[in-house]
This record gives structure tokens, sequence and C-alpha cells, in this order.
């Protein structure tokens, strides 16, 4: 079946960089996504990209997509204390009803 | 608009007892979906509706059942709760099952604890 894998906990200065990677072994996914989760609250989606892509940015984010490795990354620039949360991968393949695989998200704690 | 919200937040459970938790969303969506989330484990799917009237099984979907008899309600019963589902419930909608990319939307979570 479907996984999903990332590393459990990423530590940043604030004003860094944060890069958050995820793989992923389904290779009929088309759309992947990540989403943050605040300390108490669900889940919130930042951002998606589709498989054809390898590249989209908005504002902070950047999200890399290596199609060939089923390799994924969350770049978040000038990281702040308010990005503190857990990201969650996630993947759906195209058809069916839309099944979303989720990793087990990626812990940031951003050090002030 | 108040989206997705579940009752209760917070339950504390005796091993065998029964419990239903409600999932209500506003905003029409025809998909709804029951996740729980442990530690180390991301987020597992239990059940999920394509509709009113529907449902069907996830990946992790024994020791509990569910019902969708309108379409913006998507309840989650434990017949007989034992330790292991003590864990952090999530309900999720989405608007349209044609469109993979449009996002599901989460609510607040209801933290379950089995003793």
């Amino acid at each position: 079946g479907e996984d999903v894998e990332q590393s459990l906990f990423l530590s940043v200065r604030e004003g860094d960089s944060s890069v958050i990677n995820c793989t992923y072994t389904d290779s009929s996914s088309t759309y992947l996504y990540w989403y943050k989760q605040e300390p108490g609250a669900g889940l919130q989606l930042l951002t998606y990209i589709f498989s054809n892509m390898d590249m989209k940015q908005d504002q902070r984010l950047t999200v890399l997509l290596n199609k060939k490795d089923k390799h994924l990354s969350l770049r978040i620039a000038d990281t702040q204390t308010g990005d503190s949360a857990i990201y969650f991968c996630a993947e759906s393949p195209s058809g069916g009803y839309q099944k979303v695989t989720f990793g087990t998200g990626t812990k940031l704690q951003v050090i002030p | 608009n108040a989206g997705v919200t579940q009752t209760p937040k917070f339950r504390v459970l005796k091993t065998g007892q029964s419990m239903t938790l409600l999932c209500a969303q506003d905003m029409n969506h025809e998909y709804m979906y029951w996740y729980r989330q442990d530690p180390g484990m991301g987020l597992r799917l239990i059940h999920y509706s394509v509709g009113e009237g529907t449902t069907a099984k996830g990946e992790v979907p024994d020791g509990y059942n569910v019902s969708r008899l309108k379409k913006q309600n998507f309840l989650l019963g434990l017949e007989s709760a034992a330790p292991s589902q003590t864990s952090v419930y999530f309900c999720a909608s989405k608007l349209s099952p044609r469109d993979p990319g449009l996002e599901q939307y989460f609510g607040p979570g209801t933290r379950l604890t089995v003793t």
C-alpha cells in the first residue's frame, strides 16, 4: 500500500530557513500536500502541488518535488516562532474516492 | 459559517463503555472522513462517506461504526471502548469527490481516553 515517510523532529533558529522532507512510495500520486497542525487544533492545508510540477512557490513557502526519487520538500523562508507546529506531508492518487495518505508529521521547533 | 465542528472536545471512558462522536459541517460538502491521530503514526483513516446515506471502511475500521443520515453530520460510534482506542479523533470534509486537489477541512479534534 501507500506509505509516506517524514522525520519526526526539526529545530531551527528564528530567521533561518526550515526544510522539511518527505518521501512517498505510491507512483500514481497525483497531488501532494503540506498540512500544518498547530497545538490543540486540526490540520490546515498550507499548499499542494500537482505531480506534473517540480516547484511551487507561495510567499515564504517553496515546495520542491522530485518525482523520480518520490521526494517532496517544504522550505519555509525566514522562519518565525509562529511557524512552530507539526507539518504533515500527504499524497492522493488520481481517481477513486481521493483517499489521502498522511505522513507521520514533522514537529518544527523554532528557537527565538 | 462554522466550518467543521466536533462534539465533544474531550471524553474519558471506561473499558467496555460506548459513545458517539458527532461531526457537523455547514459547507454542503459531499465527502466526510473520520481519522485517528496517534503519536508517531500520523493520521489513519477509520471510515469515510461519499454522500448522505453512504459509508465505507478506511484503513483502521475495526471497533468503530459510522452513520451519515444527514449530509451535514457524520457520526462515529464506539460500541465497546478499549484502551487501544485512546487517541485524538479528527473529522474532515471535502467539497467534491471529483477534484483531488481540493483540500480537506478538519475539525478541532476530540481527545478520547479509555481507561
